[in-house]
C-alpha cells in the first residue's frame, strides 16, 4: 500500500523559510517522479513542483520559481521542498503526491496523495 | 484563475446522472491525458479517473470519464449521498511545463 507522510508545516513570518518533507513507503521510491501540490484555505488545488525519479529533472510553477527548491533522497525514500521568501499567498495545505511516470518526460500525472501539512505565513 | 475551466457547482437527486465538464486548450487537454480527482470534505484528494477514462481498482463503475478535443467530462450515474464532494480535473500543459488543475466542481446531492 502506497503511503505518503508529510511533515514540517507550521507558522512562519512573511519573508521567512520553511522545509517540508515527505516520507514514502509501499513502492519503489526511486522509480517514480514525485510532486508537491498545495491548496489554500477554501480554494482549489494548485500544482507546485515535481522531481524525476533520479532527481535530475525538476519542474516548478511560475508562482514559486526562484523561491522554492524540490529535492529527494532515494536512499531514505524522502522528498523535500525548501521554501524561501515566503508570502501570505503561500499559506496552504501542502500535499506530497506520487506520479505515474518515472521522469515526467512527457508529462507529470498524479496518482496517489498524502494527507497534507499546513503552512501558514503570517505576521 | 485556472486555465482548465470547470463549473463551480453541480447537483442532483439520488439516482440521477450528473456530468461535470472541464475545458482546456490544445497545449493541455488537447495533447495530454486528463485525470479526475475526488476530494471528500476534510480529506486529501483521491484519484478517480486516469488516462481520460480509466478507473483505478476500487472506484465504482458509476464514475466514468471521457475526452473530446480540448474538453473532458466526468459523469456520475446513480448519484449517491456519499458522492457529495469536490471534483477536480487535471492535465499536463506542454507550454507551461506543469500540471494544471481545474477550479473544482462541488457536487451536492439534493
Amino acid at each position: 500500500e502506497v503511503q505518503l507522510l508529510e511533515s514540517g508545516g507550521g507558522l512562519v513570518q512573511p519573508g521567512g523559510s520553511l522545509r517540508l518533507s515527505c516520507e514514502a513507503s509501499g513502492f519503489t521510491f526511486s522509480t517514480y517522479a514525485m510532486n508537491w501540490v498545495r491548496q489554500a484555505p477554501g480554494k482549489g488545488l494548485e500544482w507546485v513542483s515535481a522531481i524525476s525519479g533520479r532527481g535530475d529533472r525538476t519542474f516548478y510553477a511560475d508562482s514559486v520559481k526562484g523561491r522554492f527548491t524540490i529535492s529527494r533522497d532515494n536512499s531514505e525514500n524522502t522528498m523535500s521542498l525548501q521554501m524561501e521568501a515566503l508570502r501570505d499567498e503561500d499559506t496552504a495545505v501542502y500535499y506530497c503526491a506520487k506520479d505515474v511516470s518515472h521522469s515526467c518526460s512527457s508529462a507529470c500525472q498524479i496518482e496517489y496523495w498524502g494527507q497534507g501539512t499546513l503552512v501558514t505565513v503570517s505576521s | 484563475q485556472s486555465v482548465l475551466t470547470q463549473p463551480p457547482s453541480a447537483s442532483g437527486t439520488p439516482g440521477q446522472r450528473v456530468t461535470i465538464s472541464c475545458s482546456g486548450s490544445n497545449s493541455n487537454i488537447g495533447s495530454n491525458y486528463v485525470y479526475w480527482y475526488q476530494q471528500l470534505p476534510g480529506t486529501a484528494p483521491k484519484l478517480l479517473i486516469y488516462m481520460n477514462n480509466q478507473r483505478p481498482s476500487g472506484v465504482p463503475d458509476r464514475f466514468s470519464g471521457s475526452k473530446s478535443g480540448t474538453s473532458a467530462s466526468l459523469a456520475i450515474s446513480g448519484l449517491r449521498s456519499e458522492d457529495e464532494a469536490d471534483y477536480y480535473c487535471a492535465a499536463w500543459d506542454d507550454s507551461l511545463r506543469g500540471v494544471l488543475f481545474g477550479g473544482g466542481t462541488r457536487v451536492t446531492v439534493l
